[in-house]
């Protein structure tokens, strides 16, 4: 069975600041990975995915994630912060064939001035 | 601006009520989901359809839960009786195809209060 492990479940960041939000998965073959974001009172929006080539891929709002197989890990990064991006982040896995994602339990990013 | 749209976005029900919340995917998305959301348990996966079949609903509680997709249009979760427990954000997602590009569109939730 996959799973998703998001050790961080709350980080303050200064706005300007670097970013990096931490995701480990655990699945058998090559997974597809995802990173959502979800803003107060609001649905999940995709940010970035990794389906196969390039490890580091990047997404909306300039984030970027890299691929590590060795580490199964999916960190999320940031080089700026900004404080609109104060919100949950959630790792997700998935697999090819399969729509049902497993998604980590989430990263709540709060931004000081 | 496509869309998936929920309704209600609120809900205070007292207990042994019956809830029906409702979903409306955006338009050609064939691929729909509902998940719950709890501060304990995260994000769950409770069912998904293709096509307007059921492929999976291994994750919702049988005895008091049903899902159903009248049209394509339209999706229901359906919770009778209520419960204290059942307290939770239920978003609904939609997706375009079978691939699994990974890209859900998530509804704005509707955040159900069981008294």
């Amino acid at each position: 069975a996959q799973s998703v492990t998001q050790p961080d479940i709350h980080i303050t960041v200064s706005e300007g600041a670097s970013l990096e939000l931490r995701c480990n998965y655990s699945y058998g073959a090559t997974p597809y990975l995802f990173w959502y974001v979800q803003s107060p009172g609001q649905g999940l929006q995709l940010l970035l995915k990794y389906f196969s080539g390039d490890t580091l891929v990047q997404g909306i709002k300039g984030f970027e994630a890299e691929f590590k197989r060795s580490q199964s890990s999916f960190n999320l990064r940031k080089p700026s912060v900004h404080w609109s991006d104060a919100a949950e982040y959630f790792c997700a896995v998935g697999n090819f064939g399969n729509e049902k994602l497993t998604f980590g339990t989430g990263t709540r990013l709060t931004i000081i001035p | 601006d496509a869309r998936v749209t929920q309704t209600p976005r609120h809900k205070v029900t007292e207990m042994g009520q019956e809830v029906t919340m409702r979903c409306q995917p955006i338009l050609g998305h064939n691929t729909v989901f509902w998940y719950r959301q709890t501060m304990m348990q995260g994000l769950e996966l409770l069912a998904y359809f293709r096509n307007r079949a059921p492929l999976d609903d291994s994750g919702m509680p049988k005895d008091r839960f049903s899902a159903e997709m009248p049209d394509a249009t339209l999706a229901t979760l359906k919770i009778q009786p209520s419960e204290p427990r059942d307290s939770a954000v239920y978003f609904c997602a939609s997706s375009r195809d079978r691939a699994n590009t990974g890209e859900l569109f998530f509804g704005e939730g509707s955040r159900l209060t069981v008294l």
